[in-house]
C-alpha cells in the first residue's frame, strides 16, 4: 500500500557527523509532521508543514536541527553535528486535512539514529 | 509534569481476558483525545479520536471513552488477543490552530498465551 515512507530505517553515525533523514508522505497529503521517540517514550512533536510552508519549529531542539519541504511532498530532516543525545527514532506523519482537526495522522516506520 | 499521564506503565494479561488503559490530562484548552496502537519498530497507528463533546468511540475489540470534565479517558480492550502485543498512546491536541499532538508515554501492553 502507499502508506508514508521513511529512509533510512537505520542510521548509526559518529558524533559530529551530519545526518539526513527522508520522508515520502502519503500523495496529496497537505500536513507533515516530524516527531522525536526516545526509547521507551510517547513521541514528541519537533516540526509542522502546511504544503511546503514550515508553520511551527518549536520543537526542534537546537539550530543543528533543519527541515524541509520544499516542493509540498517529500521532506527531509538534517541534523548537523550529531550528538549523542540525538540517538532516537525520528517519526514522519502526514495527514490529509489542514491543521489539528479531527484528522488521522498516518505514521511512517520511523528511522532508528545512533550517535556513537 | 507531563500533560498526559498514562497508567499502569505496562501490563501483562492472558489471551482472551479484558483490560482498560488510563489516560489522564491537563492539556487545556482541549480539542480532541486519540489513543494510538504503537508495535515494536512500528510506526503509531490511529485507533480512535474523539472530540470534547464524544464520551465514548468504539474501533473493533478497542473502545475509548473520555470525560471531558475530569479529563480522563480510558481505552478497554475486549477478548485480547496475541497481537494486541504492543504500546497504546494517549494523545491530546489544544484548541484548533495549534498543530502540537502532546503524546503520553504509553502503556506497554503484553498478551501471553
Amino acid at each position: 500500500g502507499a502508506g508514508v515512507s521513511q529512509s533510512p530505517r537505520y542510521k548509526v553515525a559518529k558524533r559530529g557527523q551530519d545526518v539526513a533523514l527522508r520522508c515520502d508522505p502519503i500523495s496529496g497529503h497537505v500536513s507533515l509532521f516530524w516527531y522525536q521517540q526516545a526509547l521507551g517514550q510517547g513521541p514528541e512533536f519537533l516540526t509542522y508543514f502546511q504544503n511546503e510552508a514550515q508553520l511551527d519549529k518549536s520543537g526542534l531542539p537546537s539550530d543543528r536541527f533543519f527541515a524541509e519541504r520544499p516542493e509540498g511532498s517529500v521532506s527531509t530532516l538534517k541534523i548537523q553535528r550529531t550528538q549523542q543525545e540525538d540517538s532516537a527514532v525520528y517519526l514522519c506523519a502526514s495527514s490529509l486535512a489542514l491543521g489539528a482537526g479531527q484528522e488521522t495522522q498516518y505514521f511512517g516506520p520511523g528511522t532508528r539514529l545512533l550517535v556513537l | 509534569k507531563n500533560q498526559v499521564e498514562q497508567s499502569p506503565q505496562s501490563l501483562i494479561i492472558l489471551e482472551g481476558k479484558n483490560c482498560t488503559l488510563q489516560c489522564n490530562y491537563t492539556v487545556s484548552p482541549f480539542s480532541n483525545l486519540r489513543w494510538y496502537k504503537q508495535d515494536t519498530g512500528r510506526g503509531p497507528v490511529s485507533l480512535t479520536i474523539m472530540t470534547f463533546s464524544e464520551n465514548t468511540k468504539s474501533n473493533g475489540r478497542y473502545t475509548a471513552t473520555l470525560d471531558a470534565d475530569t479529563k480522563q479517558s480510558s481505552l478497554h480492550i475486549t477478548a485480547s488477543q496475541l497481537s494486541d502485543s504492543a504500546s497504546y498512546i494517549c494523545v491530546v491536541s489544544a484548541a484548533s490552530g495549534t498543530y502540537k499532538y502532546i503524546f503520553g508515554t504509553g502503556t506497554r501492553l503484553k498478551v501471553l498465551a
